[in-house]
């Protein structure tokens, strides 16, 4: 079991669809981060949570801690979202970053 | 302006070839490094250097050998390719050394496919 996971894997939605991606880890963590890759490869830092909730336009990120468990929500969502979504955990007591495979998003119009 | 840049944005090769990737960012930043995106799109980090030198070097074959000619360069070199060397390279700066994520800036990656 990979100590990062995401779901779903995939995912297809239309133009306008609140969309809510999720990610679940193992391990102690000192901060999550939210990475958009675009289809021509290149990755951008979304978020960086250590507790709470982060709205950013119309990306929202939520993180419990107790529950080692964080969402990405994107409402009204827009074809330029279609993206891979990548969590990725800072380990508590080192410098490991430990990511997940990634949620494929195509926003249809 | 790019930021973070890498070449060859491609580059196909056979087994046992030596290749280099190039990175070099234009941001002033003291620190660099180097990840591999697997065809899982699980992302490791490889090496990370700060003011040219050597600070992570994560579980790597010897075949990979980092170089920093300078702070605004760190240049990745590989040595006998296999094919399991088949994935995306990613370059990334950040200001300092220890900086999270939301602080690093990513090249547009390299597509190494080993035949």
């Amino acid at each position: 079991k990979n100590e990062v996971e995401q779901s779903p894997q995939n995912l297809t939605a239309q133009e306008g669809e609140f969309i809510t991606i999720n990610c679940s880890y193992s391990v102690g963590i000192s901060a999550l981060h939210w990475l958009q890759q675009h289809p021509g490869g290149g990755i951008v830092s979304l978020f960086m949570l250590s507790s709470g909730k982060k709205k950013h336009g119309r990306l929202i990120a939520t993180i419990n801690i107790q529950e080692k468990h964080s969402s990405l929500h994107i409402t009204a969502s827009h074809p330029r979202d279609s993206a891979v979504y990548i969590c990725a955990v800072k380990g508590a007591s080192n410098y490991q970053l430990i990511w997940g495979a990634g949620t494929k998003l195509i926003i249809k119009p | 302006d790019t930021a973070v840049s890498q070449t060859p944005k491609y580059l196909v090769t056979q087994m046992g070839n030596d290749k280099s990737i190039k990175c070099e960012q234009n941001l002033g930043h003291d620190t660099m490094y180097w990840y591999k995106q697997d065809s899982k799109k699980f992302l490791k980090i490889m090496f990370s250097y700060n003011n040219k030198e050597l600070i992570i070097n994560e579980t790597v074959p010897n075949r990979f050998s980092p170089k920093s000619p300078d702070k605004a360069h760190l240049n990745l070199h590989i040595n006998s390719l296999e094919l399991g060397d088949s994935a995306v390279y990613f370059c990334a700066s950040s200001l300092k050394q220890g900086a999270g994520l939301e602080t690093q800036y990513f090249g547009p990656g390299t597509r190494l496919l080993v035949l």
